[in-house]
């Protein structure tokens, strides 16, 4: 079953505008990832945040965790062409503290074309 | 350079035949996963392994098979028995424990199966 969501499906904003994509998940995690893909492409991993960690930044992206919410945002801030692609949250649930490798549970990602 | 090789990128079967698809890493992680997404879809786990012979079903094994007889190799094998094979497949890999527990993964290309 999907554990994370993303909301909106799709969005299209101007070049230089800033996007904002959000992530709801069911159960408690040990960290929440966003991930990029272009069309027909393998995904990247963009950042990951910890469940003790409210807010982090990686150039022009910036992430929070609400785990009293379970809710994740990804924004991404004076957006250009090359950003446009889907984004997935994943969630990594706490049996990993332990180091174990059950694979990460993805949303259906977010669709973001920018527009030039 | 470092990176996970799938191939082939496209492939298109008749029904019921089995193919198999191929992953290989240069990365020295211990683990690897099999996804599968479908159009407008998110990643579902079908297969994944921590070490070298041993592997564990994910969400969607059945019609599926792996084998783990290399730690840089983790091969798909699509059986006549999966419905619905048509997708886009994605092969991962990561490092397993570590003190964060974390596991960011690296994605391969992708292969397209199409079953005609």
């Amino acid at each position: 079953s999907q554990q994370g969501e993303e909301d909106p499906q799709a969005l299209s904003i101007q070049e230089g505008e800033n996007a904002t994509m959000n992530c709801s998940y069911k159960t408690s995690i040990n960290n929440l990832q966003w991930y990029r893909q272009n069309s027909g492409r393998g995904l990247v991993h963009l950042i990951l945040i910890r469940s003790n960690e409210r807010e982090k930044h990686s150039g022009r992206l910036r992430v929070t965790l609400d785990t009293s919410k379970k809710s994740s945002s990804l924004l991404i801030t004076a957006s250009r062409a090359v950003d446009t692609a889907s984004y997935f949250c994943a969630t990594a649930l706490p049996m990993y503290s332990g180091g174990g490798a059950d694979g990460l549970t993805f949303g259906k990602g977010t669709h973001l074309i920018i527009q030039p | 350079d470092g990176g996970i090789t799938q191939s082939p990128k496209y492939l298109f079967r008749k029904e019921g035949q089995n193919v198999t698809l191929s992953c290989e890493q240069n990365l020295n992680h211990d683990a690897m996963y099999w996804y599968r997404q479908d159009p407008g879809q998110g990643l579902r786990l079908i297969y994944y392994s921590q070490i070298v012979n041993d592997f564990q079903k994910g969400d969607i094994a059945e019609g599926y098979s792996v084998s783990r007889e290399k730690k840089e190799s983790f091969p798909l094998t699509v059986t006549s028995a999966q419905k619905n094979p048509t997708a886009f497949y994605l092969c991962a890999s990561s490092i397993v424990g570590g003190l964060s527990g974390a596991n960011v993964l690296t994605f391969g290309a992708g292969s397209r199966l199409t079953v005609l």
